[in-house]
């Protein structure tokens, strides 16, 4: 069965581009978040979209992030003029029966 | 605020040997937890959860204890297997009765070494 795909999965980009980072959820999962681990650090929540209802975006470190999520299925995180400490893992993750299913993660490296 | 903490970065047990990981959190308003393994290069993996109302779980060679008044939980890995070792995450969140977990807040993780 298809669990929750990532890509790209490596992204090295330079100071000051944007991203763009997509997750994939499993079939049928109605929510859906996105979270970071830098290095040595537990996962951090970014946002999270459950169904219909307005994003909660609470995580966001700063306006240069954000994410949509189209047709209650695929999700796109952008982040804009990249800054090195945006480098990190970034872990999406779908969630249907009280259990989140997560993605293989994106490393970003700002240089 | 560091609203959930793992104290312990690293654990070394033979194998076969019970493994404790332990967690705290100071947020009462946490009502469900659960423990993930991650794996170098891989997204973590769901292992246990429970619920407030409850103070065991158990799947197998895993058990999670919560003790609310301390605002601790644990994990009991027996006997514990070399193929074990990896990164456990404990995450704590304010379910209310809702099907889905909602946010999560993680701790540091502790990463964990079991010896043949």
């Amino acid at each position: 069965g298809a669990g929750v795909s990532q890509s790209p999965s490596n992204k090295v980009t330079e100071k000051g581009k944007d991203v763009e980072l997509r997750c994939d959820p499993i079939s049928g999962h109605t929510a859906l978040y996105w979270y970071r681990q830098s290095l040595g650090q537990g996962l951090e929540f970014l946002i999270y979209f459950q169904g219909n209802s307005a994003p909660d975006k609470s995580g966001l470190p700063s306006d240069r992030f954000s994410a949509e999520r189209t047709g209650g299925s695929v999700s796109t995180l952008t982040i804009q003029r990249t800054q090195q400490e945006d480098s990190a893992v970034y872990l999406c993750a779908s969630d249907l029966i009280g259990e989140q299913y997560f993605g293989p993660g994106t490393r970003l490296t700002v240089t | 605020d560091q609203q959930v903490k793992q104290n312990s970065p690293s654990l070394s047990v033979q194998e076969g040997r019970i493994s404790i990981l332990n967690c705290d959190y100071t947020n009462s308003m946490f009502d469900y937890f659960l423990w993930y393994k991650k794996y170098p290069a891989e997204g973590p993996t769901f292992l246990i959860s429970i619920s407030s109302i409850k103070d065991k779980n158990e799947d197998g060679r895993f058990t999670v204890f919560l003790n609310k008044s301390a605002k601790h939980l644990s994990l009991h890995i027996v006997p514990s297997q070399p193929g074990d070792s990896a990164v456990y995450f404990c995450a704590a969140t304010r379910k209310e009765g809702s099907s889905n977990t909602g946010k999560l807040i993680f701790g540091q993780g502790t990463t964990l070494q079991v010896k043949p």
